[in-house]
């Protein structure tokens, strides 16, 4: 079975510029994650998407958005980039069963100069 | 808030040697998760701890939990150099597969 895939996998932007990041889960997933790692905050909870709806939202600023397709790929985006917003974003996706675990995929390292 | 803490934050040990990475958290919390990352990588699931009691054993690590206390420990036996890696404990309060995660513990196992 296919794990969770993400693209780009390293991205280089400027101040200002908008980004678009991509998940495509676990077949047969439809609960997807999405978390921010950097060296200083660690791992954060961005958002979660089941079935095209965000369920739940973290502390981060509106420019921070995503989506959901049918087939259960997820997208976000960031818009007006900051130097901050450079970290690695990981998307998990799980089912969405009692003591399930999320999976992650090798996460988008995303760079802003 | 949720509040997820773990000690050590730094760890470095001999081979063959045992030891605990100890897992604290301020809320009651529906599932409690152990994750591994190695440098550069991303996360590996270990373990998914569900109740009160629960103890999940993989290899040379053992995970447990501890709901009353709000307490989570991965234990570590006979370390070897493959286990060198940052783990991570991750709490789940229930809402709809938020993670809250700890800082990690960084494991240098030492030949």
């Amino acid at each position: 079975k296919a794990g969770v895939t993400q693209t780009p996998r390293y991205l280089i932007k400027t101040r200002g510029q908008q980004v678009t990041l991509s998940c495509s889960p676990i077949s047969g997933h439809r609960s997807v994650s999405w978390y921010q790692q950097t060296p200083g905050q660690g791992l954060q909870f961005l958002f979660e998407y089941f079935s095209e709806t965000q369920r739940n939202k973290g502390n981060f600023p509106g420019r921070f958005s995503g989506r959901q397709f049918s087939n259960s790929r997820s997208e976000m985006n960031v818009s007006t980039l900051e130097l901050g917003d450079s970290a690695l974003y990981l998307c998990a996706s799980s089912r969405p069963v009692p003591g399930g675990s999320q999976y992650f995929g090798p996460g988008t390292r995303l760079t802003v100069l | 808030e949720l509040k997820v803490e773990q000690n050590p934050l730094f760890l470095s040990m001999q081979e063959g040697k045992n030891y605990t990475i100890y897992c604290n958290y301020s809320t009651t919390s529906d599932r409690l998760y152990w994750y591994r990352q190695d440098p550069g990588k991303s996360l590996e699931s270990l373990f998914v701890l569900l109740s009160n009691g629960a103890v999940k054993q993989e290899g040379r690590l053992m995970a447990s939990l501890d709901t009353k206390a709000r307490l989570s420990t991965l234990h570590i036996t006979a370390a070897v150099h493959d286990l060198s890696a940052t783990y991570f404990c991750a709490v789940d309060t229930g809402s709809n597969y938020k993670l809250t995660f700890g800082k990690g513990t960084l494991l240098t196992v030492n030949p």
